[in-house]
């Protein structure tokens, strides 16, 4: 079965400075992988997707995120954060029965 | 495109009684739908799959008695806690897939569920 770790709970940023988070993930095969941010009290919206080729993906809002096959991993980035990137981050991996595995989700608040 | 609408957002109810929750997949046709459970500060965790014009799949530990999907059409489940118990008080999700967009899911807006 597959899984994800995202390792950081809250991460802390000011305002205009650099954000990375981290996902691993554990899947056998091939892995479709996602990145979803959420608002408090307000459903998923999707950042950006892995399905296959480049493995750097661009995303909406400005983030982007690379692949990396040898460390399982899919690490979600921004060059410079905004007050509205405070939010719940959640990676995701898919298998082939179309389900998808969240990781426990990672904090981000945005310091002036 | 690709929007999904759940109905209510909000709802409060007595213990004991029960209460439905609709997905929507607005623009497409969904042949399947998930259901997730959310609690404060947590993730979301997968209760169940809903394909259209078949029974749900529920996940290990979900009672399908109490958490009751329907598919009736391409574009709406509906789920209904029966017998509501404040211990059901969650953040319920559901999202739809669209055919040929591989395992991509679009999310509803969520229904805070509060039983009293």
């Amino acid at each position: 079965a597959q899984s994800v770790t995202q390792p950081d709970i809250h991460i802390t940023v000011s305002e205009g400075a650099s954000l990375e988070l981290r996902c691993n993930y554990s899947y056998g095969a091939t892995p479709y992988l996602f990145w979803y941010v959420q608002s408090p009290g307000q459903g998923l919206q999707l950042l950006l997707k892995y399905f296959s080729g480049d493995t750097l993906v661009q995303g909406i809002k400005g983030f982007e995120a690379e692949f990396k096959r040898s460390q399982s991993s899919f690490n979600l980035r921004k060059p410079s954060v905004h007050w509205s990137d405070a939010a719940e981050y959640f990676c995701a991996v898919g298998a082939v029965d179309y389900k998808l595995s969240f990781g426990a989700g990672t904090t981000v608040t945005v310091r002036a | 495109g690709a929007v999904v609408s759940q109905h209510p957002s909000r709802v409060i109810c007595k213990s004991g009684t029960s209460v439905k929750i609709e997905c929507r997949s607005l623009d497409f046709q969904a042949t399947t739908m998930f259901w997730y459970r959310q609690f404060p500060k947590q993730s979301l965790m997968l209760m169940a799959t809903s394909n259209e014009g078949s029974k749900a799949t529920y996940e290990q530990g979900v009672e399908k008695d109490k958490f009751l999907i329907n598919h009736a059409s391409l574009t709406l489940s509906t789920l209904t806690v029966t017998s509501a118990h404040p211990e059901d008080s969650s953040f319920y999700i559901c999202s739809a897939r669209r055919p040929n967009s591989y395992n991509e899911q679009f999310f509803g807006p969520g229904t805070r569920l509060t039983v009293l």
